[in-house]
């Protein structure tokens, strides 16, 4: 069966430090994967996401960004933290026969301070 | 543009009653999906279903059902009997392509009280 699995799950980083989540996906292949963005107030906001192996659309301009350097495995990354990163971070897989079927990670959640 | 919007930001209900999560959503297209996942504390999110835009029956799975009603771009889910294990926040979505294209409600918090 297909698992998802993001690290960390919980981060406090101080403002201007860099940033590394990871997130790898088991049991399928060639899956799109999503790293999407929970603030305080609950909305879900999609950050990046990803066909392919080294294919990166971006969704928001922001100090961050993602790679996906193997087939299952999509990093979010940032070089320098703000304190508007501050969040719970959530990373997403899905094929495209299942429109909209989404399985997400464990989330991670960030303290910027 | 498409919009989804959950007009109840939240919900307190006591243990066995019955609750309706309401989900408006807006599209000027004619195919689109529609899509309901949960968001326990815990913080993962997880998929309860999909219909699509030509499929307008009700589903209904255990305590879980869906009103899908094109005439009024309704797309509401009850609770039968809710218990303290339901307490999360319910999110609606509404798709016209890929999952790249989805749009989310800001969610309703449902709290289920002993």
């Amino acid at each position: 069966s297909q698992t998802i699995h993001q690290w960390p799950a919980t981060l406090v980083q101080p403002v201007g430090s860099p940033l590394s989540l990871e997130c790898t996906v088991e049991g399928t292949s060639n899956p799109n994967l999503y790293w999407y963005r929970q603030a305080a107030g609950r909305g879900l906001q999609l950050l990046f996401y990803s066909v392919g192996i080294g294919q990166i659309s971006s969704e928001v301009p922001q100090n961050l960004s993602a790679s996906r350097p193997q087939d299952r495995q999509f990093i979010l990354s940032s070089k320098k933290l703000l304190l508007s990163d501050s969040g719970f971070y959530l990373c997403a897989w899905s094929v495209l026969r299942e429109p909209g079927e989404l399985f997400f990670g464990e989330g991670s959640r960030l303290t910027v301070l | 543009a498409q919009k989804v919007t959950q007009a109840q930001t939240e919900i307190s209900v006591v243990e066995k009653e019955d609750v309706t999560l309401d989900c408006v959503y807006e599209t000027r297209d004619t195919t689109y999906y529609l899509f309901w996942y949960k968001q326990p504390p815990s913080g993962e999110l997880v998929f309860l279903i999909r219909r699509n835009s030509f499929d307008e029956q009700n589903e209904i799975s255990g305590r879980y059902s869906w009103n899908f009603q094109k005439s009024t771009s309704s797309f509401n889910f009850t609770i039968t009997a809710s218990q303290v294990v339901d307490s999360a926040v319910y999110f609606c979505l509404l798709t016209q392509g890929g999952s790249e294209k989805l749009v989310f409600g800001k969610g309703t918090k449902l709290t289920v009280n002993p």
